[in-house]
Parts: C-alpha cells; structure tokens; sequence
C-alpha cells in the first residue's frame, strides 16, 4: 500500500506570494492532518479535514487554510508569505475515528526568500 | 494550553545499551501517546503508541510505559544499534474529536558504534 504522499518536495518563494501544496493520503484513509515543524518550534498543528471539513484547527493565522476533496486528497495554501513561514510542511493521514494513528509524509521544504 | 515536555533533548549511548526518554503532558484528558523516529530528510514515523486503558506496551526492542497519574509517559529502547540513531518525538493526543496531537520537542539520539 503506497504511503502518504506530498507534492512539491521543496519549493522557493518570495516573501507576499502565496503558495499551494499537496497531499495524497494513504488508500482508504479520509482523515488528513497538516503540521509545520521548524527548529524553533519544532511540530505545530495547523488544521485537520475529515470528508471535506475542518474537524480541527491548530494556532495559525488566517493566512494558512486548507481543504480536502471528495478523494480525500488535501491542499494546504500559504498566502501572503513571510520570512517565518519557512518550515517543512508535514502532511499526515489516518483512518476515520478520533485518536488514530497517524501517518506521515516526507513533506515539502518551503523556503521564503 | 496543552503541552508536552520531553527530556533528555540529546542522548548519546554506546552500541548495545539502553536508551530512555521521557515525556510529561499536561492535559489530563489526553488518552493516546504515540512516539515517532524522524530520520535526516524524511517525514516522522510511527514506531510504537500506547492509549491510556493500558500501562505498558512492547514491540520487540522497544517499549511504552505510561503513568496516567503522574501524567508521564517514557520510550524504552535496548540493545540499540547505529541504525536506532535518529530524533524521536513523543507526542499527547487532545480533545476527543478527530486526530490533533501535540509533540515534543524532540530528543536527538546517537548511538555509537
């Protein structure tokens, strides 16, 4: 069974563009999670989509949104970036209850200039 | 908020002994305790949990106590092998909708060989 998967692997931005990226989650999973980690901060929850909706939303600004498809697959948009938005985004997916194991992604390294 | 501390934040062990790390969460609520074992360039992945109706948990080398009372939970590992060099996080589960963790900061383990 293929694992979860991200889309770009690494992307360059300069500051006040927007960015979009891209989650597959694992066959039959319908639950995606999106965490930012960086060396400060180490992992933060950003949000949680569950059949289309956001079940759950982490401490982040409005600049950060999300939204999932009738195939479960997620985006996760950034706009207006900032010099702080530099972090690898993790995508993580798991089964349709509360608590479940997550699985997570390789992530997409997001570097603002 | 909800919270979780996790110590030591590095660990250096010879090849063939024991490693622990320890985690504290602050919400009592939390009910599920995943730990996760992120190499250079990949996504974190789930190497063990445990959910709060159980005490302890093995899988071959490793191992997952939990002390609901004291709010601590600790990742065991024996015989560790260069291969077990990695960051490990721990990480609380909160609320009881959906799948929204919260990690540690991390513990950076060396093993040598």
């Amino acid at each position: 069974k293929a694992g979860v998967t991200q889309t770009p692997r690494y992307l360059i931005k300069t500051r006040g563009q927007q960015v979009t990226l891209s989650c597959s989650p694992i066959s039959g999973h319908r639950s995606v999670s999106w965490y930012q980690q960086t060396p400060g901060q180490g992992l933060q929850f950003l949000f949680e989509y569950f059949s289309e909706t956001q079940r759950n939303k982490g401490n982040f600004p409005g600049r950060f949104s999300g939204r999932q498809f009738s195939n479960s697959r997620s985006e996760m948009n950034v706009s207006t970036l900032e010099l702080g938005d530099s972090a690898l985004y993790l995508c993580a997916s798991s089964s349709q209850g509360a608590n479940e194991k997550l699985f997570f992604g390789s992530g997409t390294q997001l570097s603002v200039l | 908020g909800e919270n979780v501390e996790q110590h030591p934040s590095t660990l250096s062990v010879q090849e063939g002994d024991s490693a622990v790390i320890k985690c504290t969460y602050s919400d009592s609520a939390s009910n599920y305790f995943p730990w996760y074992k992120q190499e250079l360039g990949k996504g974190p992945q789930l190497i063990i949990d445990i959910r709060s109706n159980v005490g302890e948990k093995k899988d071959q080398r490793i191992a997952v106590t939990l002390n609901k009372t004291a709010k601590h939970f600790s990742l065991h590992i024996t015989e560790t092998q260069p291969e077990d060099s990695a960051v490990y996080f721990c990480a609380a589960s909160i609320g009881m909708n959906g799948n929204k963790l919260v990690f540690g900061a991390g513990t950076i383990l060396r093993v040598k060989s």
